[in-house]
């Protein structure tokens, strides 16, 4: 069975500090991993897609690196803000499509 | 291009009664997915649509059923419900089935049920 752990479950860091946010998953067959942002009471925004073959992907101030053979990816944020501050979710696709979720990581951004 | 869209957004039922939510895919997309989002519980898949077909289903009972239509738009019903249905539901749309497109979601519905 799939597993997506995401640890910690909350973290709080000033103002232009970078974000590290860890996510460890147990199927080695994975297709891709993606990273999700979720505002209180909101949707969810894709923040990063990362495909199987890839060991990276980058967007602004944002950057994932996928180790399938460790099971983990890391998303990290450079030089936080406090609009920075939500729920970071990751989530791996089974070979139907489905996402697997973690239960996700509560940052808060102090200005 | 607009983004995935939910409606309504926000929904009170009581036991026993039944809903149906929408949603409308991006423009293009012929995927469309659905998640139940709780506090204990967190993401859960219910179902996964494409072309009008049902093409996965999670762990769900027979209450919770959904359809596609031929502009991929999705509605997802849930009958007899319950207390422990009260979530935000989740639609997700992609370009195609299959585990390679990126998923974007929409802003949900909120259904609370007293």
């Amino acid at each position: 069975k799939q597993e997506v752990t995401q640890i910690p479950a909350a973290l709080s860091v000033p103002e232009g500090e970078n974000l590290v946010l860890n996510c460890s998953f147990t199927d080695s067959a994975i297709y891709n991993l993606q990273w999700f942002r979720q505002d209180p009471g909101k949707g969810l925004t894709s923040l990063l897609l990362i495909q199987s073959s890839q060991r990276e992907q980058t967007s602004g101030r944002l950057n994932a690196s996928l180790d399938k053979s460790s099971g983990r990816s890391t998303l990290y944020i450079a030089a936080s803000q406090p609009g920075d501050s939500a729920t970071y979710l990751c989530a791996q696709t089974d070979s139907w499509g489905k996402l697997q979720f973690g239960a996700g990581t509560q940052v808060v951004v102090t200005p | 291009k607009a983004g995935v869209t939910q409606t309504p957004r926000y929904l009170i039922k009581t036991r026993g009664q039944q809903v149906t939510l929408s949603c409308s895919p991006i423009s293009g997309h012929r995927s469309v997915s659905w998640y139940q989002q709780t506090p204990g519980q967190g993401l859960q898949f219910l179902f996964e649509y494409f072309s009008e077909t049902q093409r996965n289903k999670g762990n769900f009972p027979g209450r919770f059923s959904g359809r596609q239509f031929s502009n991929s738009r999705s509605e997802m019903n849930v009958s007899t419900l319950e207390l422990g249905d009260s979530a935000l539901y989740l639609c997700a749309s992609k370009e195609r089935e299959g585990p390679y497109n990126e998923q974007f979601f929409g802003p949900g519905t909120r259904l609370t049920v007293l």
